[in-house]
């Protein structure tokens, strides 16, 4: 079991531009999140799949941002057009579904931008 | 809006005391999760709570249910400063939906 993996672990881009991060979930894992955490409070859930299937999406979740999980094993998440206030922890976690699921994060990947 | 609000927001203790963590809600859920975070990682799950007036014990830490299940509490028994951390509950309303995080609260243990 070698756990939730994201890459890249930090990301600095200038305002405007677009970014792309990967996470690789635990390999029996059917589920996957995708949440984005600010200093000090807790995790905000964008959006989760099961299987390739994208079930639920945020409605904070702006047009920006798009996932993908296209043959039911890594994912990745996209953010179009930065601004500065998606400046944040991006954390992935999967999950094998079930009454009372646990999640498995990945270290997440720091975005700054500029 | 599903909201799970925790108290306190902080808290900083000495060794050796002890000290009850609080998430709510006015919804009910159907499973309620702690998790612990440190610093620049994932958060690790502690516990899972399914039935309401639950309690389950890890260590020094004590868990519970609200009869109701709209509400949960940590308490941890003589910390240490290994327990500094954020400590966040997260709650599912229904068996398969995605859990919703509580915003935490950041405990600082010292010696």
């Amino acid at each position: 079991d070698t756990g939730v993996s994201q890459d890249p672990r930090h990301k600095i881009t200038k305002r405007g531009q677009n970014v792309t991060f990967r996470c690789d979930p635990i390999s029996e894992h059917n589920r996957l999140y995708w949440y984005r955490q600010t200093l000090g409070q807790g995790p905000e859930f964008l959006t989760y799949f099961q299987n390739e299937a994208q079930l639920e999406k945020s409605r904070l979740l702006s047009d920006r941002f798009s996932a993908e999980r296209p043959k039911g094993s890594f994912s990745t998440l996209e953010i179009q057009r930065t601004e500065q206030g998606d400046s944040a922890m991006y954390l992935c976690a999967s999950s094998r579904m079930g009454v009372s699921e646990k999640l498995f994060f990945g270290s997440g990947t720091q975005l700054s931008v500029l | 809006t599903q909201l799970l609000e925790q108290s306190p927001q902080f808290l900083s203790i000495q060794e050796g005391e002890n000290l009850t963590v609080y998430c709510n809600s006015s919804s009910v859920f159907s499973s309620l999760q702690w998790y612990r975070q440190e610093p620049g990682e994932g958060p690790v799950l502690l516990v899972t709570v399914v039935t309401g007036g639950e309690v389950k014990k890890l260590k020094r830490l004590t868990f519970q249910f609200g009869d109701a299940r709209k509400d949960s509490s940590l308490h941890i028994t003589a910390a240490q400063p290994g327990d500094t951390g954020l400590y966040l509950c997260a709650g599912a309303h229904q068996a398969g939906t995605a859990l919703i995080f509580g915003k935490g609260t950041t405990l600082s243990v010292s010696s």
